[in-house]
């Protein structure tokens, strides 16, 4: 059975703590991985989209890479802004565009 | 481009009333989808349609009909509300065709919040 768990679930850090946050996943035949940030009230919105393992893509202070059965979101210096859930996502082989979610996890930065 | 658009925002029903929720997207995606997203339960997937007059289910497809009758439009049907159907829903886009670079992402629309009464 296609699965994402994402670690932790809730995550606080002080202005300027790097941390990290982790997607792993179980999937038959991966057609990428997808990073979502969504802020109280709203739709979620795109960060990246992985498609191998080693790959990685930055964004301002946050980071994505992939492993054959994990993916990590890595926050550097993060700030009050950066407050929000980080959604991780599944795509496996076969779908034709459905995405599996994991449940998402809450950072909160305080300054 | 105003990307994915979703009306209403907010909308109370009572129970075995039925109502449409609107998404209309902008940026000629083939494939659209709806998703509800419950406390602790994450995003599932309702319907999905990977163009105009193709449909399927997805996780959680029972009390909800769709249809796409044009690439912009994927309403979103609730036929007799039920109190569980209080959520969150999300529709979102994407391109779906192969020898796009691989350019699948999703576009979600900003939500509609329900509730049943």
């Amino acid at each position: 059975e296609d699965q994402v768990t994402q670690s932790p679930e809730a995550l606080r850090l002080q202005e300027g703590e790097s941390s990290s946050l982790n997607c792993s996943y179980t999937v038959s035949g991966l057609r990428g991985l997808f990073w979502y940030r969504q802020d109280p009230g709203k739709g979620p919105e795109f960060l990246f989209t992985l498609y191998s393992a080693g790959e990685e893509k930055e964004k301002e202070r946050l980071k994505a890479t992939l492993t054959k059965k994990e993916s990590f979101l890595h926050i550097t210096a993060p700030k009050p802004e950066d407050s929000a859930t980080y959604l991780c996502a599944v795509r496996p082989g076969g779908s034709q565009g459905n995405l599996i979610f994991g449940k998402g996890t809450k950072l909160s930065v305080k300054p | 481009n105003a990307g994915v658009t979703q009306t209403p925002k907010f909308q109370v029903l009572k129970t075995g009333q039925s109502m449409t929720l609107q998404c209309a997207q902008d940026m000629n995606h083939e494939y659209m989808s709806w998703y509800r997203q419950d406390p602790g339960m994450g995003l599932r997937l309702i319907h999905y349609s990977v163009g105009a007059g193709i449909t399927d289910q997805g996780e959680v497809p029972n009390g909800y009909n769709v249809s796409r009758s044009t690439t912009e439009d994927f309403p979103l049907r609730l036929l007799s509300a039920a109190p569980s159907q209080t959520s969150v829903y999300f529709c979102a886009s994407s391109y779906s065709r192969p020898g796009l670079a691989g350019r699948y992402e999703q576009y979600f629309g900003p939500g509609t919040r329900l509730t049943v009464t």
